[in-house]
């Protein structure tokens, strides 16, 4: 299995709290994903990095911002929680090389609900 | 504007009987496609994959098809067991788009014995 931490796995926020996720990685891959989770939808890209402090945004990043200090390290925040970003947040890593695809590794996920 | 679909919901079968999981695209820009497996609570896990250069490959009892054409692709799990009950998703990229992945709604296969 591909070394992806997610913290926490679950929690519970109130509406206009900022609140951080935090993915880590042991593989040392050069891209990071932070998708969501939510029925009826798959799962769709938030926000992604290709570097360290070299991120870009995804289908649904209204409300998200992300940052890579290191590249071990992949932080998803909700500047101000809403209800409609209760899901399930899933952080992936890909040794994407350029001009060849390859598969992403997901993590755990973490439950985040909004009250 | 969902560019990645899997139509059915969900999808009972036999024990030992084929599965067949569909998964249709709109983007000609795609040219990598994968099928990942989800359990509840668990993070969804990569089972196999195939590029537009292909039409069909196959891993053990997973074989994916590829119909360009008809912008379609097709998962078959044979024999069908029931550790193969999970949800399934389909997901496509494009090639410089930096690895990133458009997943369809997913489809829940369930196996009874």
């Amino acid at each position: 299995d591909a070394g992806i931490t997610q913290s926490p796995r679950h929690k519970v926020t109130e509406t206009g709290t900022p609140v951080t996720l935090r993915c880590h990685q042991t593989e040392n891959h050069r891209y990071m994903y932070w998708y969501r989770q939510d029925p009826g939808h798959g799962l769709r890209l938030i926000h992604y990095s290709y570097g360290v402090k070299d991120t870009d945004k995804g289908e649904v990043s209204d409300g998200y911002s992300v940052s890579r200090s290191k590249t071990e390290d992949f932080l998803l925040t909700l500047e101000s929680a809403t209800s409609s970003q209760t899901s399930v947040y899933f952080c992936a890593i890909s040794d994407y090389l350029g001009r060849m695809n390859t598969e992403a590794f997901f993590g755990q996920g973490t439950r985040l609900t909004v009250v | 504007d969902q560019q990645v679909k899997q139509n059915s919901p969900s999808l009972s079968v036999q024990e030992g009987r084929i599965s067949i999981l569909n998964c249709d695209y709109t983007n000609s820009m795609f040219d990598y496609f994968l099928w990942y497996k989800k359990y509840p609570a668990e993070g969804p896990t990569f089972l196999i994959s195939i590029s537009s250069i292909k039409d069909k490959n196959e891993d053990g009892r997973f074989t994916v098809f590829l119909n360009k054409s008809a912008k379609h692709l097709s998962l078959h799990i044979v024999p069908s067991q029931p550790g193969d009950s999970a949800v399934y998703f389909c997901a496509a990229s494009a090639n410089n788009q930096g690895g990133k992945l458009i997943f369809g709604q997913g489809t829940e296969l369930s196996v009874k014995p």
